[in-house]
């Protein structure tokens, strides 16, 4: 089965500074990868997603992933964060089946944006 | 644009209640799928559905029930509320196609008391 880590549960960043959340992936076989963001009492919003190609990925509000495939990896980053970046961040993995796709999220970490 | 939309927004039942969890899409998606959020854990996946009629289990099915009876909703009930089923759970949909996004509704806070 699959599974997702993501190792930093919280991460406190100061207001323009850089930011990278980590995440990884355990399946060997291929995958489409995405980011969601989670704003405090609110449903899950897609930021960015890899489906092939370019292994840097650009999204909204600034952010982008690199997929790393030796790695298994999939961190995503913001050159300059803004107090309005603070929510959860969750990575998710899809099998991407053609009928439908069930996601394996990660545990998710909380970014706070500190002014 | 309405999305994915949940009912009700907020509930508390007592152990060994029922209840139903309303979703409805107005996206003509033929996928959908109910997840519960738990902290420090993430989504996981209680049940999905293809297509009208046609429902299958996720990774944490126990205790709850779902029929598609059409594209457009898709319920998901309790059927002997315990504490352990305390979440947010949210409804998502989306189109067939390999990497299609999932579109996610606002979320149900559910306490069992």
């Amino acid at each position: 089965a699959q599974s997702v880590t993501q190792l930093d549960s919280q991460v406190p960043v100061f207001e323009e500074a850089p930011v990278e959340l980590r995440c990884n992936y355990s399946s060997s076989v291929s995958v489409y990868l995405f980011w969601y963001v989670q704003y405090p009492n609110q449903g899950l919003q897609l930021l960015l997603k890899y489906l092939s190609g370019s292994t840097l990925v650009k999204g909204i509000n600034g952010f982008e992933a690199e997929f790393n495939k030796s790695q298994t990896s999939f961190h995503l980053r913001k050159p300059s964060v803004h107090i309005s970046d603070t929510a959860e961040y969750f990575c998710a993995v899809s099998e991407g089946r053609l009928r439908g796709q069930n996601f394996v999220f990660g545990p998710g970490t909380r970014l706070s944006v500190l002014p | 644009n309405a999305g994915v939309t949940q009912t009700p927004k907020f509930q508390v039942l007592k152990t060994g209640q029922s209840m139903t969890l309303q979703c409805a899409q107005d996206m003509n998606h033929e996928y959908m799928s109910w997840y519960r959020q738990d902290p420090g854990m993430g989504l996981r996946l209680i049940h999905y559905s293809v297509g009208a009629g046609i429902t299958d289990q996720g990774e944490v099915p126990n205790g709850y029930n779902v029929s598609r009876s059409t594209t457009e909703d898709f319920p998901l009930r309790l059927l002997s509320a315990a504490p352990s089923q305390t979440s947010v759970y949210f409804c998502a949909s989306s189109s067939f196609g390999l990497g299609n996004t999932i579109y996610f509704g606002e979320g149900s806070w559910l306490t069992v008391v």
